[in-house]
């Protein structure tokens, strides 16, 4: 079936760098990409989203990428800090249908 | 309330029981969804509910699983005849609009099978 996956299941990194985490997506009729952050013993929090008529959507110290030509999505943290650590999820979705999630990624950041 | 409230926050079973999963969603929310997450995996889709219009079961994995949602606000979801493959975190979303808006989640409910 349809789904959408992370390149990398970890990502590491000092304090202070900048954080890239990739996903990639089958479903060429997804129209909306959400990107969420889960701590231990919680809920995934919402981040980011954007839709498929954007390519470029800024938040606050994050920017998530669209690149329908390849189907690709990625999250971009600024100056990291320790309470980033977490895993992210990249999900996507088309009008009337609930989200799909992937697998995450686990990002650790040391001091 | 404030947001996605899941009871219990954790549940013990024996093989073969029974149980039952509470979801209060924020109030006004029409859309209502439930995911599985086995350990260390991303969510499942389960099943989706918006407004008054029919469920979307296509996620739930056997019979033995079914969910309701009573008058447009509290799910329950429910598992019948457990089984040790059922042990996972069930979490419950909830959102304004149909998928046009990123869902709240709850903290889940740890479901262990023994």
């Amino acid at each position: 079936g349809e789904s959408v996956g992370l390149h990398l299941p970890t990502l590491s990194v000092q304090e202070g760098d900048n954080s890239i985490i990739n996903c990639a997506y089958s479903n060429s009729a997804s129209d909306y990409f959400i990107w969420y952050k889960q701590e231990s013993g919680k809920g995934p929090q919402f981040i980011i989203d954007i839709r498929s008529n954007m390519d470029k959507r800024q938040g606050q110290r994050v920017t998530v990428l669209l690149n329908k030509t390849v189907k690709h999505l990625s999250l971009q943290i600024a100056a990291t800090q320790p309470g980033d650590s977490a895993v992210y999820f990249c999900a996507e979705n088309q009008a009337g249908t609930a989200l799909i999630f992937g697998k995450g990624t686990t990002l650790s950041v040391s001091s | 309330g404030a947001g996605v409230s899941q009871s219990p926050s954790n549940k013990v079973t024996e093989k073969g029981k029974d149980v039952e999963l509470r979801c209060d969603p924020i109030s006004g929310h029409t859309a209502l969804y439930w995911y599985r997450q086995s350990l260390g995996q991303g969510l499942e889709f389960l099943i989706y509910f918006q407004g008054n219009s029919a469920p979307d079961k296509s996620g739930l994995p056997s019979d033995r699983f079914s969910a309701e949602r009573t008058g447009g606000s509290v799910s329950t979801l429910t598992i019948q005849r457990t089984q040790q493959e059922d042990s996972a975190v069930y979490l419950c979303a909830s959102s304004s609009g149909q998928g046009a808006y990123g869902y709240t989640f709850g903290s889940g409910t740890r479901l262990t099978v023994v």
